[in-house]
């Protein structure tokens, strides 16, 4: 069974432009949550997104946002770049979310720099 | 004070030893996860778990709920063992899938 990919791997970006992300789940996972990890603030939840719905967001700005479709795949976009959104983005998925026997399944992440 | 507590925050070791990593927590949770992060960003899922103790191979994770802690126990270590594992905690309630994540305890098991 195929992991978790997440693409591109690496990204660089000139502040001010917008970015988006992409990942896809293992097949039958319905559940896709985003991460932002940097050096100083570690691993930070972004939201979840459960059957094309946005059910939880964490606590970042307007210009972080996402969708899922229809086949589970999630994107999730970043506008008005700014230096401090350089930061490793890693996706999980899982069968559920939130529940007790639906553990999560990262990707590698995708690396992004704002010059 | 952060949500999510580890201890300690970096851990050196021969091979072979015992090692212990703690994690307190002050809200109230639905579950707790162990991973485990490698150099170059893959995290690993260790454990997820809401009550007791979970063995898988030479890893064992306990947690009391009561007492809002968890602990991370790696038996006879080994080098490949070297990584740095982050608890996090999964929030209760209505919404209850939210992560809040430790900072992370950075093990260097030595040949």
């Amino acid at each position: 069974k195929a992991g978790v990919t997440q693409t591109p791997r690496y990204l660089i970006k000139t502040r001010g432009q917008q970015v988006t992300l992409s990942c896809s789940p293992i097949s039958g996972h319905r559940s896709v949550s985003w991460y932002q990890q940097t050096p100083g603030q570690g691993l930070q939840f972004l939201f979840e997104y459960f059957s094309e719905t946005q059910r939880n967001k964490g606590n970042f700005p307007g210009r972080f946002s996402g969708r899922q479709f229809s086949n589970s795949r999630s994107e999730m976009n970043v506008s008005t770049l700014e230096l401090g959104d350089s930061a490793l983005y890693l996706c999980a998925s899982s069968l559920t979310g939130g529940s007790y026997n639906s553990p999560l399944h990262f990707g590698n992440g995708t690396r992004l720099t704002v010059t | 004070k952060n949500e999510v507590e580890q201890s300690p925050q970096n851990l050196t070791a021969q091979e072979g030893e015992f090692i212990t990593i703690n994690c307190s927590y002050s809200v109230g949770i639905s579950a707790l996860h162990w991973l485990q992060q490698h150099p170059g960003g893959g995290i690993v899922s260790l454990f997820m778990l809401s009550s007791g103790k979970k063995k898988h191979g030479r890893l064992i994770a306990t947690i009391n709920i009561q007492e809002k802690h968890s602990s991370l126990h790696i038996t006879a270590s080994h080098p490949r063992d070297s990584a740095v594992y982050i608890c996090a905690v999964q929030n209760s309630g209505g919404s209850n899938y939210k992560l809040t994540f430790g900072k992370g305890t950075l093990l260097t098991v030595n040949p």
